[in-house]
């Protein structure tokens, strides 16, 4: 399969207790992109990498929130002293090129705090 | 304002009907536009891109007005297959996209 992967699918935590979750993009693609979707909504865009360089963050972001690309590869989303409210499906998507390019998202990562 | 703002849902329409939805997006100097497909639990999809001149493809029809900052998606002959979520997506320069809130679209036999 050589689609967008992301790990894990699901992830059940306690309030304050930090997740990190994964995302595996496409080999080719040097484009990278994590959103968090909540029911009812549209992917609502957290930050992008262009190989392994953040070069954009939302605002929405909160400093509990960091990512990071490495080696320009795979990328991690990590989310400390974690809320009710942080409780989503967390989205990565790749691309390959500029942003009028198709983006290829994978199955999501959903998190519920209790 | 929301930066992206779609027509609110749902549409019940029965196959065979012909469906249009709208988008509005706030920033004028926004460059790429696109409709995407969101199926119940899963990931979204890209449907088609939006041209300035539109575009076709198949049953589905999409243009773009800038000077009045929406975009469209016509659906003609809907299918039982074409019930979905439908997200609009504005990139507004830099590296930021923007999905609307999407227009869920049930297609009834």
């Amino acid at each position: 399969d050589t689609g967008v992967s992301q790990n894990p699918r699901h992830k059940i935590t306690k309030r304050g207790q930090n997740v990190t979750f994964r995302c595996d993009p496409i080999s080719e693609h040097n484009r990278l992109y994590w959103y968090r979707q909540t029911l009812g909504q549209g992917p609502e865009f957290l930050t992008y990498f262009q190989n392994e360089a953040q070069l954009e963050k939302s605002r929405l972001l909160s400093d509990r929130f960091s990512a990071e690309r490495p080696k320009g590869s795979f990328s991690t989303l990590e989310i400390q002293r974690t809320e009710q409210g942080d409780s989503a499906m967390y989205l990565c998507a790749s691309t390959r090129g500029g942003a009028e390019n198709e983006q290829f998202f994978g199955p999501g990562t959903r998190l519920t705090v209790l | 304002r929301k930066e992206v703002e779609q027509d609110p849902g749902p549409f019940n329409v029965p196959e065979g009907a012909t469906v249009a939805f709208n988008c509005t997006y706030s920033n004028s100097a926004s460059q790429s536009f696109f409709w995407y497909r969101q199926d119940c639990r899963k990931e979204p999809k890209l449907l088609m891109s939006v041209y300035s001149s539109g575009n076709e493809d198949g049953r589905f029809t999409a243009q773009l007005n800038r000077a009045s900052q929406y975009i469209s998606l016509l659906i003609r002959d809907s299918k039982l297959s074409d019930s979905a979520t439908y997200l609009c997506v504005v990139t507004p320069g830099g590296f930021k996209t923007i999905f609307g809130a999407g227009t869920r679209l049930f297609v009834k036999a």
